[in-house]
């Protein structure tokens, strides 16, 4: 089964910039893994941040942006907020079935 | 609005079964994949089970195969998920949600707030 790895923890000033990656066990992160991103606090339900790679909700603030970047998927927090504290996950598509990474914690000091 | 809202979960004696549903509404149901996915306590989530629009494709997570079925009906706009032979496990928050929709049936939008299953003698 396939294995998503993500940061386990990270820490950003508020106002800087971010970068969050998610790597495939099978090889390079590509379209086709339909890859989205999630944003969880304490206590609530996931929120979907981006789908595809690089396409935003209509609810994602502009400061997230999606990408593909060396092989994986990643996120970019640019001009980061305190609420942006958070658990962020990355999802990938694989051969019939879903698999999430383990999440990073995103500090915001 | 889209809202899904869970129903069904409690605590369960291990071996025994629950129905998980969730109803949609704010969107044409029918036209739209669904997906089940679970947090246990203090863990990441974790992908448990797709179905699509019309509910001929379904797949499932390796950890799930064999005792888990999802199903929907469509004139209730409800998503199931019907689990036997539960395990401590399978204790965790099970979250539905809806894929983008369209001819977009891989990723995900709206999530429902969750409901908790507990499996414990």
């Amino acid at each position: 089964q396939t294995v998503v790895t993500q940061e386990p923890s990270l820490t950003v000033s508020p106002g800087g910039t971010v970068t969050l990656t998610c790597a495939s066990s099978t090889g390079a992160v590509t379209s086709g893994f339909f890859p989205d991103w999630f944003q969880q606090k304490p206590g609530q339900a996931p929120r979907s941040l981006i789908y595809s790679a690089n396409n935003k909700h209509s609810w994602t603030p502009a400061r997230f942006s999606g990408s593909l970047l060396g092989g994986k998927a990643a996120l970019t927090l640019s001009g980061v907020q305190p609420e942006d504290e958070a658990e962020y996950y990355c999802l990938l598509y694989s051969a019939g079935a879903w698999v999430f990474g383990g999440g990073t914690k995103l500090t915001v000091l | 609005q889209v809202q899904l809202v869970e129903s069904g979960g409690g605590v369960v004696q291990p071996g025994g079964s629950l129905r998980l549903s969730c109803a949609a509404s704010g969107f044409t149901f029918s036209r739209n994949a669904m997906h089940w996915v679970r947090q246990a306590p203090g863990k990441g989530l974790e992908w448990v089970a797709f179905i699509g629009y019309d509910g001929r494709k379904q797949s499932y997570a390796d950890s799930v195969k064999g005792r888990f079925t999802i199903s929907r009906d469509t004139s209730k706009n409800t998503l199931f998920l019907q689990m036997n032979t539960l395990t401590p496990e399978d204790t965790a928050v099970y979250y539905c949600a809806k894929a983008v929709g369209g001819s977009n049936w891989a990723d995900f939008d709206y999530w429902g707030q969750g409901t908790l299953v507990s499996v414990s003698s």
